[in-house]
């Protein structure tokens, strides 16, 4: 079974930084590209950032409002892909999901449940 | 970047009747591989979205077929045929063409009557 667990939220003060985990089980981690999208509170969903697989470079992309302050990086001998969130500021209040990405379909099909992220002082 | 817009933004339907969903992308997502990359994601309340259709009109594993996806272009359409009360949460639309950043509708919220 295809699991994706996010942790690493809480309470942070602006300017701030914090690092979120996604530990991954059930699938071969290092085949998937993996992704980090976000909901504000009461809010839509956002693309935060992806990270794929070594087979396609490695290589990350970032939407407009983070790039420069979070990088997603991953460790595929331990299934775990991280989002590093420099210099929060409160629009960065969000829960953040962690997702896989499968490249035959073009597809995130599962998501994690999701870890909260509060910037507030 | 893209801007996907959906209609209506919310509905509310009696059980056993259809519903349907529209979403428009400011570009076409139509992709030179031949394929369009329009996906329907599905958060029921308090949970993670969850992916129903893929490609337009692939039902994603587990999908129960009163779901369909139609259109191509930039007009989408989410029916379902019969609605049920586990069909209750926000519809999203989101387009994987024109990256980055992949984009989302703003969600069409589904309630029961």
């Amino acid at each position: 079974e295809v699991q994706l667990v996010e942790s690493g939220g809480g309470l942070v003060k602006p300017g701030r930084s914090l690092r979120l985990s996604c530990t991954a089980s059930g699938f071969t981690f290092g085949d998937y590209a993996m992704s980090w999208f976000r909901q504000a509170p009461g809010k839509g969903l956002e693309w935060v950032g992806f990270i794929r697989s070594k087979a396609y470079g490695g290589t990350t992309e970032y939407a407009a409002s983070v790039k420069g302050r979070f990088t997603i990086s991953r460790d595929d001998s331990k299934s775990i892909a991280y989002l590093q969130m420099n210099s929060l500021k409160t629009e960065d209040t969000a829960v953040y999901y962690c997702t896989r990405f499968e490249y035959s379909s073009s597809l995130f099909d599962y998501w994690g449940q999701g870890t909260l992220v509060t910037v507030s002082s | 970047d893209i801007v996907m817009t959906q209609t209506p933004l919310s509905l509310s339907v009696t059980p056993g009747q259809p519903a349907s969903i529209s979403c428009k992308s400011s570009q076409s997502l139509l992709h030179s591989d031949g394929k369009t990359y329009l996906y329907w994601y599905l958060q029921k309340p308090g949970q993670s979205p969850q992916l129903l259709i893929y490609e337009v009109s692939s039902r994603f594993s587990g999908v129960p077929d009163r779901f369909s996806g139609s259109g191509s272009g930039t007009d989408f359409t989410l029916k379902i045929s019969r609605v049920e009360a586990e069909d209750v949460g926000v519809y999203y639309c989101m387009q994987g063409i024109h990256l980055p950043p992949y984009t989302f509708g703003q969600g069409t919220k589904l309630e029961i009557k």
